[in-house]
């Protein structure tokens, strides 16, 4: 099947622990996106990156950090740094050529 | 810089009735413009688009026009169904990235 997987569906943080969120897109996308949404906040972006080994913050980078060496892959780290971490995480994808993203199903982040 | 409006939710409708949701922009340029629709727990479905002024946008009996002279980009559906419940997002594109307004969430009641 091609799309966009996200990983794990649910995920849960510790005070002051690191977790990463898995992106993997088989589309042959080159550019790839994080946002975060909020209940009645819309999308906020995070990161994207339009080549491998290339990325730049997006709206609301402080406390994420991401990387990108594969073009079918594209982790997000949600760093002690982030406060305030509950949210849920969106990765999507686009061709260079096309502005439509296409969304993976998400990963719902949760304090513990 | 770029931004999207779009009119405060929830909305609840009653099944077949006619659905407008607002959506404005502000844009340097010509953006192209979208709606999603997010369905619970998952991620966002792209359902529309339009790319130039006075294009229309259609799919599953819902349409936009792309408005210029009031920069506004409205979603419509003649007569809604239970399974059109969701949120729906109106969004335009910023170079390299898109702008999404905060959703407006629908509830169609048989």
């Amino acid at each position: 099947d091609g799309g966009i997987t996200q990983s794990p569906k649910y995920l849960f943080r510790k005070e002051g622990q690191n977790v990463t969120l898995s992106c993997e897109q088989n589309l042959n996308h080159d550019a790839m996106y994080w946002y975060r949404q909020d209940p009645g906040q819309g999308l906020r972006l995070i990161y994207y990156s339009q080549i491998v080994n290339d990325f730049q913050k997006g709206d609301i980078a402080e406390g994420y950090s991401v990387s990108r060496e594969k073009k079918e892959s594209f982790p997000l780290t949600v760093t002690s740094a982030q406060k305030n971490p509950t949210a849920f995480y969106l990765c999507a994808t686009s061709t260079t050529e096309q502005e439509t993203q296409y969304f993976g199903p998400g990963t719902r982040l949760l304090v513990l | 810089g770029n931004s999207v409006t779009q009119m405060e939710g929830p909305v609840t409708l009653s099944e077949e009735a006619f659905l407008t949701i607002n959506c404005t922009y502000t844009a340097t340029g010509y953006p192209s413009l979208f709606w999603y629709v997010q369905y619970p727990g998952e991620g966002l479905q792209l359902l529309l688009k339009a790319t130039k002024a006075d294009d229309k946008g259609s799919n599953k009996g819902f349409e936009a026009t792309y408005r210029k002279e009031t920069t506004s980009f409205h979603l419509e559906k003649g007569s809604v169904q239970v399974s059109d419940s969701a949120v729906y997002f109106c969004a335009l594109s910023d170079p390299q990235k898109l702008v999404f307004g905060q959703g407006t969430r629908l509830t169609i009641n048989p």
